[in-house]
């Protein structure tokens, strides 16, 4: 089946340490993203990429690091720059310009 | 930046009602969504409706993009329609989205 698979669905991570969310996709979509969710709120974008090795910053880009080695992967690194990492993560993907995005899973971050 | 906004924040429905959500933004649009975020946090995609109307079963989604809203309608509600209704925009080409802060729905037997 073709879809979004992220992964781990939890994590949790201890203060001064660095995780990374993995994404997957094998929908042959060019463009992939990482949203943000906290609770009540809605998702805001934290990096994407429309081609491979290359990214931009989103709006909430700071202590954040990503990587776009290849077309159906695109790894968000959570680094401890970041001062309120705990959230909901999610990443999508979208085939083109002006096209329908969708979403994996999610992965749910914790600081403990 | 754009600036979306989603009416009502909360709404108890009696099962079996109708309703309408809300959702104006602030400039013009290009890509327009609704999702349906289960309990899970997963989004289920809805509509891809940057303009015109669409329906799907009980669901119908209307966007007028000249006067810079759109409407979800939700016809005959279940149990299984709870859960947040998000509306997104996107402006440009790459397929940035911009969310609204969603409706909390529930669906009530």
């Amino acid at each position: 089946d073709g879809g979004i698979t992220q992964s781990p669905k939890y994590l949790f991570r201890k203060e001064g340490q660095n995780v990374t969310l993995s994404c997957e996709q094998n929908l042959n979509h060019d463009a992939m993203y990482w949203y943000r969710q906290d609770p009540g709120q809605g998702l805001r974008l934290i990096y994407y990429s429309q081609i491979v090795n290359d990214f931009q910053k989103g709006d909430i880009a700071e202590g954040y690091s990503v990587s776009r080695e290849k077309k159906e992967s695109f790894p968000l690194t959570v680094t401890s720059a970041q001062k309120n990492p705990t959230a909901f993560y999610l990443c999508a993907s979208t085939y083109g310009r002006n096209t329908e995005a969708f979403f994996g899973q999610g992965t749910r971050l914790t600081v403990v | 930046g754009i600036q979306v906004e989603q009416s009502p924040p909360d709404l108890i429905l009696q099962e079996g009602a109708n309703s309408t959500l809300r959702c104006n933004f602030s400039d013009s649009v290009n890509n327009l969504q609704w999702f349906h975020q289960n309990p899970w946090g997963q989004l289920i995609n809805l509509f891809y409706i940057p303009s015109g109307t669409k329906q799907n079963g009980r669901l119908s989604a209307t966007t007028v993009a000249t006067e810079r809203y759109s409407l979800l309608y939700i016809s005959s509600s279940q149990t299984t329609d709870s859960g947040v209704y998000f509306c997104a925009v996107g402006v440009g080409g790459n397929n940035r989205l911009a969310f609204g802060k969603g409706n909390q729905v529930v669906v009530i037997p």
